[in-house]
């Protein structure tokens, strides 16, 4: 199967400044990808669908300036957090669909933590 | 909003016991039920994904059971090892929506 691969796995970051995650698809090309975030003790909340070559689409009360999604190339998607602040600390991780069924399948990134001070 | 509940939230079990526990969804516009197995540190990894009501999967010691009309689906495990101890999820996907993930079952199995 597809191997995800996430970048960085920890980061930790002070308030204001911009951070972004990458999502590499190892294995096959994925024109979609999905964000998703957790916060402690909640379920994996999807954020926005990753579009190659088109704009992402965001899920209600997700805000675009704040988390910009680039998926330049059938096997990158990055998100920027941009002027992160402490309520950002969360866990963030992506996700390709698998492609071989319909059903949603998916396949996992290692997640990345993030901390904003 | 659609809502995944996953129960119980956590449990411990000796090594060697059987174990099961609940994923409910809505019984309406079900198009298809996933679980995963997300062990600390790494990528969750699908488990099953059912589609039909009645469905039965089984993988090694794994299986699971699904129940539409009444939103249900049950994953039990045989004879628990350490190595299952994981978070589980499950996830329901609707016509017409992402999927939706629950919380997530803690299992730890102890040796």
């Amino acid at each position: 199967g597809a191997v995800v691969s996430q970048h960085p796995s920890w980061v930790i970051c002070k308030s204001g400044t911009s951070v972004k995650i990458e999502c590499r698809s190892l294995d096959f090309q994925a024109t979609t990808m999905f964000w998703y975030r957790q916060f402690p003790k909640q379920s994996l909340m999807l954020m926005a669908t990753s579009n190659e070559g088109s704009k992402a689409t965001y899920e209600q009360g997700v805000e675009k300036d704040k988390f910009l999604i680039n998926h330049a190339s059938l096997t990158l998607s990055t998100l920027t957090v941009t002027s992160a602040h402490p309520e950002d600390s969360s866990f963030y991780i992506c996700s390709v669909p698998s492609g071989a069924t319909n059903t949603g399948e998916l396949f996992f990134g290692e997640g990345s933590r993030l901390t904003v001070l | 909003i659609l809502n995944v509940e996953q129960s119980p939230q956590s449990l411990h079990v000796q090594e060697g016991d059987s174990t099961n526990f609940t994923c409910s969804f809505p019984s309406s516009n079900f198009y298809a039920l996933h679980w995963y197995r997300w062990e600390t540190a790494k990528s969750p990894e699908a488990l099953f994904v059912m589609t039909l009501n009645g469905d039965e999967k089984k993988k090694g010691r794994i299986s699971a059971t699904l129940n539409t009309k009444e939103g249900y689906s049950y994953l039990y495990i045989k004879g628990s090892q350490p190595e299952d101890s994981a978070t589980y999820l499950c996830a329901f996907l609707s016509g017409n929506t992402p999927l939706v993930f629950g919380k997530g079952t803690r299992l730890s199995v102890i040796a």
